[in-house]
């Protein structure tokens, strides 16, 4: 059974403060790795998305991927009442189903 | 920005009836995802789509569901005769090209089966 496994939180940080947010995964196959972010009623929305071993930075987010340990993180910098949020990391092999965890849930307080 | 979309964004009906969710992917792209999430948990895979046929179904997708690609545009989810536990919110998902790439989500469809 492939599994994705998140600390589901609450993770409260105040405005300005680094969040980070991690994510371990099973299935050792695993190519692809995702973090969405899912406001509450709404559908998941792809925010950074990590292929090679190592860090891919966009913005205030960095993706951390270490695939021997079977783990990725999302930093989240100068964090903002807005950044809060579920967020759901994902994976998959290439072009498969995308395999989610229950997700993290985020508070930043101003 | 293309964009996944999705009609109705609320569906009630009642136990047993059929219900058809209907999506529009993003044009140019080629490969197509139903997803479900029952309110407080995950995200959950129901069957892919590519090239007018089923390529990857989950053990949720029973004889009960089943896909269509009717026309250039859409692709719908058939729920033939629904039960209380299929409430929930589906996504529809689309990619564009083979090997690794993103799926992007469409706003969802809330179902409440009554």
């Amino acid at each position: 059974q492939k599994e994705v496994e998140q600390n589901s939180g609450p993770l409260s940080v105040p405005e300005g403060a680094i969040a980070s947010l991690n994510c371990t995964y099973s299935d050792r196959g695993s190519q692809s790795f995702f973090w969405y972010r899912q406001y509450s009623g709404k559908s998941p929305e792809l925010i950074m998305f990590i292929y090679s071993n190592g860090d891919k930075e966009d913005g205030r987010f960095t993706a951390q991927l270490n695939k021997a340990s079977q783990y990725v993180s999302l930093l989240i910098r100068d964090s903002q009442p807005s950044d809060s949020a579920t967020y759901l990391c994902a994976v998959n092999r290439a072009g498969t189903a995308l395999i989610f965890g229950k997700g993290t849930t985020l508070s930043v307080s101003s | 920005e293309p964009e996944v979309t999705q009609t109705p964004s609320h569906q009630v009906t009642q136990m047993g009836q059929e219900v058809i969710l209907r999506c529009v992917p993003i044009s140019n792209h080629l490969y197509f995802y139903w997803y479900r999430q029952i309110l407080g948990q995950k995200v959950e895979f129901l069957v892919s789509f590519y090239n007018n046929e089923i390529s990857e179904k989950s053990e949720i997708f029973d004889d009960q569901f089943s896909v269509e690609r009717p026309d250039g545009s859409n692709f719908t989810l058939k729920i033939r005769s629904t039960k209380l536990e299929d409430s929930a919110m589906y996504f529809c998902a689309s990619r564009s090209s083979g090997g690794p790439s993103e799926q992007y989500f469409g706003p969802g469809t809330r179902l409440t089966v009554t």
